[in-house]
């Protein structure tokens, strides 16, 4: 089965450092990861995704994601952290056959942004 | 292209009625996945639809159904609702594009409280 540990619950950074949100995930096979991003009282918005072409995927608002198969990682970073990036961001692996499949989410990990 | 749309938004409901979701995916995509989001379990999958047939499903009670049109719009019911049944409920679809078919978009959700 797969699985998604995101390894920290809760991230502080201030305002213009980088950021690091870490995820290492399980699957029998090569998988495809997703990162999603959910702002107060909002749905789930796809940060960015990678399904087997280039390791370094890039994503929206200057978030990027690198897979590594022998850590078994996929962990999102940005540069330079805006307050608007404040939000909870969920690393995701799908779980797919015979056409169908689910998203299987981590536990997430809240972004704080300081000033 | 529009979003996903989700109605209503807010509902309050007694424990022991029961509820209709709605959802409406991004135009031309024919996959629908329902998920429950809680403060204690997390994301998890409910249930998907294809073409009006239910393709996979979580591990839910049957008091948790669903159903979808010819339009591709589906509908999520709650039966005898139970005060744990309280959390916000994600619409997601997807398209069938071999380079799309795992990437699900997500609504805004219905955030659902049962007193």
């Amino acid at each position: 089965a797969q699985s998604v540990t995101q390894l920290d619950s809760h991230v502080s950074v201030s305002e213009g450092t980088p950021v690091l949100l870490r995820c290492n995930y399980s699957s029998s096979y090569s998988p495809s990861l997703f990162w999603y991003v959910q702002h107060p009282n909002k749905g789930l918005q796809l940060l960015l995704k990678y399904t087997s072409a280039a390791t370094l995927v890039k994503g929206i608002n200057g978030f990027e994601a690198e897979f590594k198969k022998s850590e078994t990682s996929f962990h999102l970073t940005k540069p330079s952290a805006h307050m608007s990036d404040a939000a909870e961001y969920f690393c995701v692996v799908s779980e797919w056959s015979s056409n169908t499949g689910k998203l299987i989410f981590g536990q997430g990990t809240t972004l704080q942004v300081k000033p | 292209k529009a979003g996903v749309t989700q109605t209503p938004r807010y509902l309050i409901k007694t424990r022991g009625q029961q509820v209709t979701l709605s959802c409406s995916p991004i135009s031309g995509h024919r996959s629908v996945s329902w998920y429950q989001q809680t403060p204690g379990q997390g994301l998890q999958f409910l249930f998907e639809y294809f073409s009006e047939t239910q393709r996979n499903k979580g591990n839910f009670p049957g008091r948790f159904s669903g159903r979808q049109f010819s339009n591709s719009r589906s509908e999520m019911n709650v039966s005898t609702l139970e005060l744990g049944d309280s959390a916000l409920y994600l619409c997601a679809s997807r398209g069938s594009g071999e380079s799309d078919q795992e990437t699900q978009y997500f609504g805004p959700g219905t955030r659902l409280l049962v007193l």
